[in-house]
C-alpha cells in the first residue's frame, strides 16, 4: 500500500492525558498537512510542512498542540493534557508540490 | 479569511438520477477547487479538481464547473450508482495546499 499511513487507527484517553498520533506520508510526498474533522463537519486545516520546515500553523493549533516532521519523513502530531473537546478525527495528507492533497484513513480521537 | 458555504447538506436521488451540489467561497484570491468524496470511517477521496483558469473539466460522469465572477463552482454527477452514496466535500485554496472544507453534502442514491 503506497497511500498515506496512520496510526493508530482509534485512540481512547482519559481527560488530562497526553497522545500522539503518527502520519506516514505517501513516499516522496515533500508536503504534510494535519487537518481534524469534527462529526458533521469538513476537515479543519491544523497545520503544513515543507520537506522537515512547519510553515504555517492555524490558530486552532493550541499550545497543547505540537507537530514535528524529523528528517523530511514522517510526522508525528501530539496533543498534551488532552480536553473532551479534543475529540476529533485527526487526518493526515500529503502532496508533491501541489495542493492536491491525498488523505489517510484518521486516527479517531476519544476523550473520556 | 476565506469562507465556504456548501448547499444542499443532504440530497437523495434515485439510481440513474443526475446530482447537482454547489459552493460558494469568498476569496477572488482562491485558485484552486477539488472535490473530495468520504465514505464512513475513511479519509476524504480526491474525485476532481479544478484550476481558475478553467471553466469546466469532465472526467467520465463527473464533471465540475467554476464561475469565477460569481464565485460559485459546481459538483454534477451524472448517472447515479448507488456506490456514489457518500458525503462530498468542496473545498477551496490557495498554491500551499490549506484548503478551506465546505460542511459536506450527504448524497444517497436510492437503487
Amino acid at each position: 500500500d503506497t497511500g498515506v499511513s496512520q496510526n493508530p487507527r482509534h485512540k481512547i484517553t482519559k481527560r488530562g492525558q497526553n497522545v500522539t498520533f503518527r502520519c506516514d506520508p505517501i513516499s516522496e510526498h515533500n508536503r504534510l498537512y494535519w487537518y481534524r474533522q469534527t462529526l458533521g463537519q469538513g476537515p479543519e486545516f491544523l497545520t503544513y510542512f515543507q520537506n522537515e520546515a512547519q510553515l504555517e500553523k492555524s490558530r486552532l493549533l493550541s499550545d497543547r498542540f505540537s507537530a514535528e516532521r524529523p528528517k523530511g519523513s514522517f510526522s508525528t502530531l501530539e496533543i498534551q493534557r488532552t480536553e473532551q473537546g479534543d475529540s476529533a478525527m485527526y487526518l493526515c495528507a500529503s502532496s508533491f508540490d501541489s495542493p492536491k492533497l491525498f488523505f489517510g484513513s484518521g486516527t479517531q480521537l476519544s476523550v473520556l | 479569511g476565506e469562507n465556504v458555504e456548501q448547499h444542499p447538506s443532504t440530497l437523495s436521488v434515485q439510481e440513474g438520477d443526475s446530482a447537482v451540489i454547489k459552493c460558494t467561497y469568498s476569496d477572488s484570491a482562491s485558485n484552486y477547487f477539488p472535490w473530495y468524496k468520504q465514505e464512513l470511517g475513511k479519509g476524504p477521496q480526491l474525485i476532481i479538481d479544478i484550476r481558475s483558469n478553467v471553466g469546466e473539466k469532465k472526467d467520465q460522469r463527473i464533471a465540475v464547473t467554476l464561475n469565477k465572477t460569481a464565485k460559485h463552482f459546481s459538483l454534477h454527477i451524472t448517472e447515479t450508482q448507488p456506490e456514489d452514496s457518500a458525503v462530498y466535500f468542496c473545498a477551496v485554496g490557495g498554491s500551499q495546499g490549506n484548503l478551506i472544507f465546505g460542511k459536506g453534502t450527504k448524497l444517497s442514491v436510492k437503487p
